[in-house]
């Protein structure tokens, strides 16, 4: 069964920076394109950046273009979201989620989500 | 950038009747790479339909897709009680990614 949990969302100040994690199970890691996508309170969903399996690809949003960085490590089954320069307007749920496609698109598996508040 | 506009805003119909949800593209979208999702209150989205008119696993024949170029459609046949939530349609292209949600239909029970 695939399982994907994340982790290390919180409240933070404008201008500071925090890391999300995505612990995945039940499928091959490093086969498999990764994606985060968020969702602001009681808003639409936003997809924010992908990777390949091997890391190597990166796909940002324009919104967070140069302030986010994702990343893997295939050897602990984890995605990573780091958040620099954060905004008030990238509070949102952020969801890790399983692409079915080599590339980022085809959402097929999500996780819980992980709530990320940018206040002062 | 792709923009997906979803009609209507908000759906009111009772279980047993069927449901027809609209997105429209503001310029064409390869059908491969439009996909539809439902979003129940607290939960996660959910893949339903994915290259237009497939269904993803797990996912009962009554939902349909449909639709191509600019405009796609999402049907459920026959309403039951869980199917009442909020449905996303989104498109994904290539070189670079471009991934983008329309901005949801409420389906609720009238």
């Amino acid at each position: 069964e695939v399982q994907l949990l994340e982790s290390g969302g919180g409240l933070v100040q404008p201008g500071g920076s925090l890391r999300l994690s995505c612990a995945a199970s039940g499928f091959t890691f490093s086969s498999s394109a990764m994606s985060w996508v968020r969702q602001a309170p009681g808003k639409g969903l936003q997809w924010v950046s992908g990777i390949s399996g091997s890391g190597v690809t990166t796909y940002y949003a324009d919104s967070v273009k140069g302030r986010f960085t994702i990343s893997r490590d295939n050897s602990r089954n984890t995605l990573y979201l780091q958040m620099n320069s954060l905004r008030a307007d990238d509070t949102a749920v952020y969801y890790c989620a399983k692409d079915l496609l080599p590339a980022p698109g085809r959402f097929g598996y999500w996780g819980q989500g992980t709530l990320v508040t940018v206040s002062s | 950038e792709i923009v997906l506009t979803q009609s209507p805003g908000t759906l009111s119909l009772s279980p047993g009747e069927r449901a027809t949800l609209s997105c429209r593209a503001s310029q064409s979208v390869s059908s491969d790479y439009l996909a539809w999702y439902q979003q129940k209150i607290g939960q996660a989205p959910r893949l339903l339909i994915y290259g237009a008119s497939s269904r993803a696993t797990g996912i009962p024949d009554r939902f349909s897709g449909s639709g191509s170029g600019t405009d796609f459609t999402l049907t459920i046949s026959r309403l039951e009680p869980e199917d009442f939530a909020v449905y996303y349609c989104q498109q994904y292209a290539y070189s670079p990614p471009w991934i983008t949600f329309g901005q949801g239909t409420r389906l609720e029970i009238k």
